[in-house]
């Protein structure tokens, strides 16, 4: 069963920190991985998608990938209240009969404290 | 451009009912998804159609549960006869047929089956 696995928190840091979020899965095949924010009753809203072992940034938002450690992480910069939310770390199946769905963690939820 | 939308927003049922949800994906989207997310648990997915067939059924919990996507436009699943068990938020996604296959979420469906 292919698994993506978060730290459910609730991660609290105050405003203008980096907040640092985890997320490891376990199908060493997987290609694209995805950083998905939800607030509380609304939808997921893509935030970061990353392909390629490494860092990837945009704006305050930075993801990071390591396939050999089946590990992608995202960090914010800045932390802002807005920022307060659930983030879902997912990994797109690639290959086989399921291509294309989201595997989803359960998700972190962060708190930026003013 | 309008986004995903989903109707109705919130449904509350009696076991043994049946309940029609409908998903309408942004225009010229090929792919249409859908997920459920049950309380505590995470995200997962169902189904999965191209155009007006489906590619990945292998989400799908049981035989109550039918999807539907005439035309390949808009999509409905249908949850005939339904369980205490269903309850939980169903969301739809769509992306279209480029390499990046982005996924936009619309707003979910809460599903309560009394």
């Amino acid at each position: 069963q292919k698994e993506v696995e978060q730290n459910s928190g609730p991660l609290s840091v105050p405003e203008g920190a980096i907040a640092s979020l985890n997320c490891t899965y376990s199908d060493r095949g997987s290609q694209s991985f995805f950083w998905y924010r939800q607030y509380s009753g609304k939808s997921p809203e893509l935030i970061m998608s990353i392909y390629s072992n490494g860092d990837k940034e945009d704006g305050r938002f930075t993801a990071q990938l390591n396939k050999a450690s089946q590990y992608v992480s995202l960090l914010i910069r800045d932390s802002q209240p807005s920022d307060s939310a659930t983030y879902l770390c997912a990994v797109k199946m690639d290959y086989g009969g399921s291509q294309g769905n989201l595997i989803f963690g359960k998700g972190t939820k962060l708190s930026v404290k003013p | 451009e309008a986004g995903v939308t989903q109707f109705p927003s919130h449904s509350v049922i009696e076991k043994g009912q049946t309940v029609t949800l409908r998903c309408d994906p942004i225009s010229g989207h090929d792919n249409l998804y859908w997920y459920r997310r049950v309380m505590g648990k995470e995200i997962k997915f169902l189904l999965h159609f191209v155009k007006e067939s489906k590619q990945d059924e292998s989400g799908m919990p049981n035989n109550r549960f039918l999807a539907e996507r005439t035309g390949g436009t808009y999509s409905t699943l249908k949850v005939q006869p339904a369980e205490l068990e269903d309850s939980g938020v169903y969301f739809c996604a769509s992306s279209p047929r480029t390499r990046e296959e982005t996924q936009y979420f619309g707003p979910g469906t809460r599903l309560l089956v009394l």
